[in-house]
């Protein structure tokens, strides 16, 4: 099976944009769709991005999603970072099973 | 608005069993996959099980295989998890959710359920 991996961490100011990277270990990151969740602290996850680069009703378009066959990777981009933005996100995908996939994680602090 | 509730969490020494339930409201339960997703603490989310529509399909993590059983019934709405032989490393919240779907990306996440596995 494959990893899908993160920075354990980023940081950014409000009102600037970071991206945030899930790079997978082996077959084509274009080979499953990708998934973005949002974590608050004491909460359950909110999806922020499907199918590479959809986004829910209701998620700000400050939220885009991609990936990178080049890199093998998807990213999440944040933009126009508000404080309400800092959570954990994490990306998700599925292997040929239909067996669920997550990255590790990536803390958001915007400070 | 859909909307999942699980239950059946607690406290159980190791090698002890639980069973945690899921009741879903607010879609049609049975057009959909369903998981369970658990996160220990402080840790991240890691896919424990999912189950197809009619339950013909289902798929296990590799450290719960042979150990929890996945199953449901479409017809009360409800998604469950089985789970044996406990150990400490099961310690963790259990969500039930319902993946994002095509064309609105809508999914579903219960609140979860708490399992502390200690003597």
């Amino acid at each position: 099976n494959f990893m899908l991996t993160q920075p354990h961490s980023v940081s950014e100011s409000p009102g600037k944009t970071v991206t945030i990277s899930c790079t997978r270990s082996s077959g084509s990151i274009a080979s499953n769709y990708v998934q973005w969740y949002q974590q608050r602290p004491g909460s359950c996850p909110t999806t922020v991005i499907y199918e590479d680069h959809q986004r829910p009703s209701g998620v700000p378009d400050r939220f885009s999603g991609s990936i990178d066959s080049s890199s093998n990777s998807a990213s999440l981009t944040i933009s126009g970072l508000k404080t309400e933005d800092e959570a954990d996100y994490y990306c998700q995908s599925y292997d040929s099973s239909n067996r669920w996939v997550f990255g590790g994680g990536t803390k958001l602090t915007v400070l | 608005e859909g909307q999942l509730v699980e239950s059946g969490g607690g406290l159980v020494q190791p090698g002890g069993s639980l069973r945690l339930s899921c009741a879903a409201s607010g879609f049609t339960f049975s057009s959909h996959w369903m998981t369970w997703i658990r996160q220990a603490p402080g840790k991240g989310l890691e896919w424990v099980a999912n189950i197809k529509q009619d339950g013909t399909e289902k798929y296990y993590v590799d450290s719960v295989e042979g150990r929890f059983t996945i199953s449901r019934d479409n017809a009360k709405k409800s998604l469950y998890l089985q789970m044996n032989s406990l150990r400490a490393e099961d310690t963790a919240v259990y969500y039930c959710t319902r993946g994002p779907v095509s064309g609105t990306g809508k999914g579903y996440w219960g609140q979860g359920t708490l399992v502390s596995v200690s003597s």
